[in-house]
């Protein structure tokens, strides 16, 4: 399988600023990761792939200016929310493909931005 | 394109009640379908899965069957314990599992004692 460690697991910023949430692969080498979005009492959505050592794909209508998204090694991939404001308040999962084809999931970044 | 359509909850139900979740999707090609649980602060686990139509997918006492004829997938359990209380999401992938997934809105089941 696959153990995935997303960090934090909560953050509060003010409107402005930056925030890097970080998803690592503890125990498997992951060429590919997925970002995804939920709201409350909504589904998960797709933000992009990201892809270790190339640019990321960013589903339609992601601003990947916004959403940056570095997958630097085979274990580590970050999204930093740019400029955050107050509509990019949500959480945020991140997932692993690993063995036997399957999704690995971290517990998620909930971000509340003031 | 894809879709999933999962029933609303919040579910309640008693211990050693029977758990039915309706599922629903829609796809243009021939999908796997996943049944993952959401466990308070932890992440998505895969719960159980099916690649084919008439695969029946089980773990931990849940079931669900692939049904192409009513494009379902619905999960289900006999005897529910007050440990089975998570949020289950009903997903899909068009290829395998190697792709992002689709999910539906989750449902959120409360099992009392």
């Amino acid at each position: 399988g696959a153990v995935v460690s997303q960090h934090p697991s909560w953050v509060i910023c003010k409107s402005g600023t930056s925030v890097k949430i970080e998803c690592r692969s503890l125990d498997f080498q992951a060429t590919t990761m997925f970002w995804y979005r939920q709201f409350p009492k909504q589904s998960l959505m797709l933000m992009a792939t990201s892809n270790e050592g190339s640019k990321a794909t960013y589903e339609q209508g992601v601003e990947k200016d916004k959403f940056l998204i570095n997958h630097a090694s085979l274990t580590l991939s970050t999204l930093t929310v740019t400029s955050a404001h107050p509509e990019d308040s949500s959480f945020y999962i991140c997932s692993v493909f690993g063995a036997k084809n399957i999704q690995y999931f971290g517990a998620g970044t909930r971000l509340s931005v003031l | 394109g894809d879709s999933v359509t999962q029933m609303e909850g919040p579910v309640t139900l008693s211990e050693e009640a029977f758990l039915t979740i309706n599922c629903t999707y829609t796809a243009t090609g021939y999908p796997s379908l996943f049944w993952y649980v959401q466990y308070p602060g932890e992440g998505l686990q895969l719960l159980l899965k099916a690649t084919k139509a008439d695969d029946k997918g089980s773990n931990k006492g849940f079931e669900a069957t692939y049904r192409k004829e009513t494009t379902s997938f619905h999960l289900e359990k006999g005897s529910v314990q007050v440990s089975d209380s998570a949020v289950y999401f009903c997903a899909l992938s068009e290829n395998s599992g190697n792709t992002p997934l689709v999910f539906g809105k989750g449902t959120r089941l409360s099992v009392i004692a």
